[in-house]
């Protein structure tokens, strides 16, 4: 019964490769966002998508694609992977007007 | 433009208060938040605090807020070993398209020695 759950947990994979991370919300929330945190642990927001429509892309370069089907998913994929790419990206989501983000547990991608 | 500047690490004893500090410069912030970060873990909303408000208190968790001087803090009462996180400040401005963009502050490593 997780809340915002994100797969897979951990994505190791090769420079050039395309590769998705998916994620799920049970908490009936209509808003659903990307987070991305750097080795420095710096947290910073990518996307935000409200029923399904893309509200907000904070200068993520085009090789990232959100996709959300239904209110419910929000997955991310990412074409032509770089180095740089490496991190743990996390999904939220939240209701349109309420205060509360809840967090996934996180995805950490390594680039080779 | 947005801005959240938190201290780095932060060693306290078992037992003693942690206060976590936190500067911000969006004035038009609706919400402050705190969340904890445990290793290998996501991340755990603790509390919020609205910004018209300058105190709210949790348990054994404490927010002041200093609105005029867009200072925030956490004080934790009675810090116990399982405190050990990392402690990110964040401030919420709601977007017009509907929900919130968090920005998050630097992260504060919290280490309590027994």
């Amino acid at each position: 019964d997780t809340a915002v759950s994100q797969t897979p947990k951990y994505l190791v994979t090769q420079m050039g490769n395309d590769k998705s991370i998916k994620c799920e919300q049970n908490l009936g929330h209509d808003t659903m966002y990307w987070y991305k945190q750097d080795s420095k642990k710096f947290l910073k927001i990518m996307f935000s998508y409200n029923n399904k429509e893309l509200i907000i892309n904070e200068t993520v370069p085009n090789r990232f694609s959100p996709k959300s089907p239904d209110k419910a998913h929000l997955n991310l994929h990412i074409n032509s992977l770089e180095l740089g790419d490496s991190a743990v990206y996390f999904c939220a989501s939240s209701h349109l007007r309420n205060t509360e983000a809840f967090f996934g547990q996180g995805t950490r991608l390594t680039v080779v | 433009g947005e801005d959240v500047e938190q201290s780095l690490f932060l060693s306290v004893r078992e037992g003693d208060s942690s206060v976590i500090n936190c500067t911000y410069t969006d004035s038009s912030s609706t919400y402050l938040y705190w969340y904890k970060q445990e290793p290998g873990a996501g991340l755990q909303l603790l509390t919020y605090i609205f910004s018209n408000m300058d105190m709210k208190q949790d348990q054994r968790l404490t927010v002041l807020l200093n609105k005029k001087d867009k200072h925030l803090s956490l004080r934790i009462a009675d810090t116990q070993t399982g405190d050990s996180a990392i402690y990110f400040c964040a401030e919420s401005r709601g977007l017009t398209g509907g929900g919130n963009k968090l920005t998050f502050g630097t992260g504060t490593q919290l280490k309590v020695e027994l």
